[in-house]
């Protein structure tokens, strides 16, 4: 299974601030039709995850643009351009490109 | 509005077989393309995915758990199904269905996920 690694596993942030999430690829996500299979996840406290980013970089309908996906290959990177109370919660990178699809272990954003 | 709402048993003794029910409403998975996934999360730990069925019935598992999984779907596309055999306290988790539209591979609609304990 493709394994993917998340750092920092915890982020201190004080409102407005911009910070950034890596997640590492133990393979390549790029699929042989051309996609690259890479999504963003954020789990608010007590909630379901919620899809932010498909695609690596593409933002799903409702989400602020302060949030931004990039990447290629192994590496990607969620960045938050500007930090908000409701961001608070556990970030998720997810591969749907090598079956069967797998999470990476979680970033906790929390408030400085 | 899509939505989905998964239903279980909420506790059950090891060795059991553990059965749920994925009921969703705003979408067909009779849509061509469209695939329904169940996925668990531990307690303060990550996710895993653990099985999907498509619209064609096509359904798919996780190689780890593969012989003990079994997913189905209602003739009414409105319903899907997952049954765990032989759990155990590791099975003890929240678990979530989450919709996968044609081609996106994303998981974009989730429901609020049941909590199954596993305990004698």
């Amino acid at each position: 299974d493709v394994v993917l690694t998340q750092t920092p596993p915890t982020l201190s942030a004080t409102i407005g601030q911009s910070v950034s999430i890596s997640c590492r690829s133990s393979q390549s996500l790029l699929h042989s039709n051309g996609n690259t299979y890479l999504n963003w996840l954020l789990q608010r406290p007590g909630q379901p995850p919620q899809l932010l980013i498909y695609l690596v970089s593409r933002l799903e309908s409702g989400v602020p643009n302060r949030f931004s996906g990039s990447g290629s290959g192994t590496d990607f990177t969620l960045k938050i351009s500007g930090v908000e109370a409701e961001d608070l919660g556990v970030y998720y990178c997810v591969q749907s490109t090598h079956a069967p699809p797998t999470f990476g272990g979680g970033t906790k954003l929390e408030l400085k | 509005q899509v939505t989905l709402k998964e239903s279980g048993p909420g506790m059950l003794q090891p060795s059991k077989t553990l059965s749920l029910t994925c009921s969703f409403s705003g979408f067909s998975l009779s849509t061509s393309g469209m695939v329904v996934s169940w996925i668990r999360q531990p307690s303060g730990k990550s996710l895993e995915w653990l099985a999907a069925i498509d619209w064609d019935g096509d359904k798919y598992y996780n190689p780890s758990l593969k012989s003990r999984l079994t997913v189905s779907k209602d003739t009414s596309n409105t319903q899907v199904f997952l049954k765990i055999t032989s759990v155990d306290t590791a099975d003890t988790a929240t678990y979530y269905c989450a919709r996968s539209p044609l081609g996106a591979r994303t998981f974009d609609y989730w429901g609020q996920g049941v909590m199954v304990t596993v305990s004698s």
